[in-house]
């Protein structure tokens, strides 16, 4: 079955970077890309960004344009979301999620990233 | 950016009755050639990531109750929930992919 896996909590002061992983299985790695979309604390959900596992392509919300890395390692069928100089509302839960089409069928469980000094 | 609105923000229905949730687009989401509604509906239970419940606005997800319901089209859609029982309970939100970036409504709070 297919199962989306991040890693685990992170606890980050401001200025800092962060990088999520998401460990993908149970489907063709390379046929689906993959969005990251983050939920502030009691807030909805908000796309970041999605990367083709074909070819790397990606696209982004303007807004994390030029903080947000996206990046995949096909031997190990793992994502990678890297957010840099994060900021206090930055904190959020981040989930990777498979890309279907553009809306996503298949979330992982979500990591918490809080930024704080 | 395409605008999604919700509406109600919360709701409290009786167990075996009908919850009816809204969701407005800032711009048509029908790509005419394809005649399809690029909107999705998820359920978000505390604690969970969200589930995928419809997309084409009216598609059903695999697993997905059929008294779930999706419908609209353009700009105007709605997710019908009928006979609700005590596990519905959640946030629901619609989510368009016409345009970039994606977008989400605020979510509506389903309670019994």
């Amino acid at each position: 079955q297919v199962q989306l896996l991040q890693s685990g909590p992170e606890f980050k002061k401001p200025g800092a970077s962060v990088r999520v992983s998401c460990k993908t299985s149970g489907y063709s790695f390379t046929y689906y890309g993959i969005s990251w979309l983050r939920q502030a604390p009691g807030q909805g959900l908000e796309w970041m960004g999605w990367i083709s596992a074909h070819n790397g392509n990606t696209n982004f919300a303007q807004k994390f344009q030029d903080r947000v890395s996206l990046t995949y390692d096909t031997s190990t069928t793992t994502q990678y979301m890297e957010l840099r100089s994060l900021r206090s509302d930055d904190t959020a839960v981040y989930y990777c999620a498979r890309d279907r089409d553009a809306y996503y069928d298949y979330w992982g469980q979500g990591t918490l990233v809080s930024v704080s000094s | 950016d395409i605008v999604m609105t919700q509406s109600p923000h919360s709701l409290a229905v009786s167990l075996g009755e009908r919850a009816t949730i809204n969701c407005k687009s800032s711009q048509s989401v029908l790509f005419s050639i394809s005649n399809r509604n690029y909107l999705a509906w998820y359920q978000q239970k505390p604690g969970q990531a969200p589930k995928l419940l419809f997309y084409w606005a009216s598609t059903r997800a695999s697993g997905v109750p059929d008294r779930f319901s999706g419908s609209g089209s353009g700009a105007n859609f709605t997710l019908t929930i009928s006979g609700l029982q005590t596990e519905d309970v959640a946030v629901y939100y619609c989510q368009q992919y016409f345009g970039s970036p994606r977008t989400f409504g605020q979510g509506t709070r389903l309670e019994i």
